[in-house]
């Protein structure tokens, strides 16, 4: 099973909203990700967890905030975000030994709009 | 920091044709990976690749990882209309975290 699932799928809110985005993964992974993907472009990384810890932050914004409650779970809470934080929001994970530590799976996104 | 070329941009192609796409690298990278993403959904790993020379296959997919370590390709043989949809490349180095092509478009004409 290479199963990763994101809710909601989609997610209206307004710039004074505080909603969350939910991860789960029941792979054994403990390595998990948070991407932000505006159309037609690539992945961009916002956020790698490692062992539940928090090990690499690319620069974002304190409006995003990770967490991670367990080793299958990952949530971002969002406040006050801005229209152009619109975009798809991809959870991901890995293994963290072995061969293949750097392939990821995807979950199916959350398709954010903020309005 | 790495950087990922991949191309090309876009292809228009019939029905049962066979494609081929390719990302180069600046630096070597220890792992090489193929996404197709689906719009409004999130990248589907195709094909993994290890090690240098590597060819591996998927059923009408064939990728391989360049001997250089700095370049991989991924054919796709006798196209059919669900291939339709945007590629990535994305390739792993000393960092450990993956850098993504600019992506492919495919368009598969009937």
């Amino acid at each position: 099973d290479t199963e990763v699932t994101q809710t909601p799928k989609h997610l209206v809110m307004g710039m004074t909203n505080k909603k969350s985005l939910k991860c789960e993964q029941h792979m054994g992974h403990r390595a998990m990700y948070w991407y932000k993907q505006k159309a037609k472009k690539p992945p961009e990384l916002m956020f790698v967890y490692s062992y539940e810890k928090l090990s690499i932050n690319e620069s974002v914004p304190s409006r995003f905030s990770p967490e991670c409650p367990n080793s299958s779970l990952l949530n971002l809470h969002l406040h006050a975000l801005q229209p152009e934080d619109s975009a798809l929001y991809l959870c991901a994970s890995s293994q963290v030994a072995g061969r293949g530590t750097d392939t990821q799976y995807f979950g199916p996104g959350t398709r954010l709009t903020v309005l | 920091g790495q950087q990922l070329n991949q191309s090309p941009q876009s292809m228009f192609i019939q029905e049962g044709e066979d494609v081929s796409m390719n990302c180069t690298s600046s630096s070597i990278f220890n792992t090489w990976l193929w996404y197709k993403q689906d719009p409004g959904e999130g990248p589907v790993l195709l094909i993994a690749l290890y090690k240098a020379g590597e060819l591996t296959s998927n059923g009408r997919l064939t990728a391989q990882f360049g001997i250089t370590r700095k370049d991989s390709f991924l054919n796709i043989s006798a196209s059919i209309p669900s291939d339709v949809g945007i590629y990535f490349c994305a390739g792993s180095g000393s960092a450990r975290q993956l850098t993504f092509g600019s992506g492919t478009q495919l368009t598969v004409l009937p």
